[in-house]
């Protein structure tokens, strides 16, 4: 079956400094990956998205490239800000048989703090 | 454009009871899911409705949680009895494309 592994947390950075969350999949066919993020007491929004190999998703100063010969989506920023602190998860999702996606395969989180 | 509106938000119950979550979709979208995110943990998917079918229900535990989406807009999830290992927040997610789910607020369940 597909599953998504990111790597633990807590991640703790100073403002500014770079960061990479790394994420590996394993999956039957040809996902598309998601990086979603969760602010404390709010509900999980995605942050970015690729839909097939060596496409990049980014949003608001996030990136993240679909490798497939590496099976991984790392999530990178250059410059991390106080209110980047939350938690990120990694996901990946099939298109049906139906035509519709799949339902997510998500990670267990990484929760990231950035300290001022 | 309205978000994925789930209620309640917040529910308490001893073990043995029932209880039952709403979830409303964002308009036109064809496609809900319900997943259980335990603490500490990703999501994990409950099951997935195309319209008012079921596409998947592989991960359900049937013997106690059933869900329902009538005329293929709000749907209701079920749990009866509950077990302490259902403490979770349960999150309805809809989507339009493929490819993009939008995920309600969750509702948060403690069972005691």
């Amino acid at each position: 079956g597909n599953s998504v592994t990111q790597m633990e947390g807590p991640v703790t950075l100073s403002e500014e400094a770079f960061l990479t969350i790394n994420c590996t999949y394993t999956a039957t066919g040809y996902p598309s990956l998601f990086w979603y993020v969760q602010y404390p007491g709010e509900g999980l929004q995605l942050l970015l998205k690729a839909t097939k190999a060596d496409d990049k998703g980014s949003n608001k100063g996030f990136e993240a490239t679909y490798r497939k010969e590496t099976t991984s989506f790392h999530l990178e920023k250059g410059s991390v800000q106080v209110s980047d602190s939350a938690v990120y998860f990694c996901a990946l999702s099939e298109l049906g048989s139906g035509g519709g996606a799949d339902g997510l395969t998500f990670g267990k989180g990484t929760h990231l703090i950035i300290q001022p | 454009e309205a978000g994925v509106a789930q209620s309640p938000r917040y529910k308490i119950i001893e073990k043995r009871q029932s209880v039952a979550f709403w979830c409303n979709p964002i308009s036109g979208h064809a496609t809900l899911y319900w997943y259980q995110q335990i603490l500490g943990q990703g999501p994990k998917l409950l099951i997935q409705f195309q319209n008012n079918g079921v596409v998947d229900d592989s991960q359900l535990p049937k013997d106690r949680f059933s869900a329902e989406r009538l005329k293929g807009v709000d749907s209701t999830l079920k749990i009866q009895p509950a077990k302490l290992e259902d403490s979770a927040v349960y999150l309805c997610a809809s989507s339009l494309f493929p490819d993009t789910q939008y995920f309600g607020p969750g509702t948060r369940l403690t069972v005691l």
